[in-house]
């Protein structure tokens, strides 16, 4: 079935550094979403995309479209304690309708 | 505006014994989802509902796990008999008919002993 890589797949960070991950898949995306999941929680939208080539913003996460459709990133400026989590991003391949969610990268920040 | 609504948030059974879960969806949202998310590992679509009725189980393991949603609004997931592999959150979805934003409860952390 299809798959989306997820890289780094954890990342040890000090706090106040930026953070960068990316999304690649085999296939045609026409969205892509990056949700956040926290311990004993499910996981919350943080920013879709619906176009090639966007880049959005939510405060300090930033995350771009790849011109390609086949992959996707999400940037953390200035990272602080409560950007503790996994990050997985999520996508329709084409032609499909249902949710196909990456393997996910597990932030840990540093004090 | 509430947000999707799991329960239990925990439950703990032996291997073989039944276990069910409850979910209820953001008001209005016609579309329902069961995750199964295992540790270390992202969602796994299980079941998807469009009002009540069922749009895709292909993945569900149907010997064991069935899934209603009677009314179009709460739905349940069962397991009958649970097996070890079972182990795992069990996450609910919901989002407006035709969109990819899904949103999640909490989830109910299964432990099958």
């Amino acid at each position: 079935g299809q798959q989306l890589n997820q890289s780094p797949q954890s990342m040890f960070i000090q706090e106040g550094e930026d953070v960068s991950m990316n999304c690649t898949s085999s296939s045609i995306f026409n969205t892509w979403l990056w949700y956040k999941q926290e311990p004993g929680e499910g996981p919350v939208l943080l920013i879709a995309l619906y176009k090639a080539g966007e880049l959005t913003s939510n405060g300090r996460l930033t995350a771009q479209f790849g011109i390609t459709r086949k992959d996707s990133f999400l940037n953390i400026s200035a990272s602080i304690p409560s950007d503790v989590g996994i990050y997985f991003c999520a996508g329709p391949p084409r032609g499909n309708e249902k949710l196909t969610f990456g393997t996910g990268t597990r932030l840990t920040i540093i004090p | 505006e509430a947000g999707v609504a799991q329960s239990p948030r925990y439950k703990i059974i032996e291997k073989r014994q039944s276990v069910a879960f409850w979910c209820n969806p953001i008001s209005g949202h016609a579309t329902l989802y069961w995750y199964q998310q295992i540790l270390g590992q992202g969602p796994k679509l299980l079941i998807q509902f469009q009002n009540n009725g069922v749009v895709d189980d292909s993945q569900l393991p149907k010997d064991r796990f069935s899934a209603e949603r009677l009314k179009g609004v709460d739905s349940t997931l069962k397991i009958q008999p649970a097996k070890l592999e079972d182990s795992a959150v069990y996450l609910c979805a919901s989002c407006l008919p035709g969109e990819n934003i899904q949103y999640f409860g909490a989830g109910t952390r299964l432990s099958v002993l």
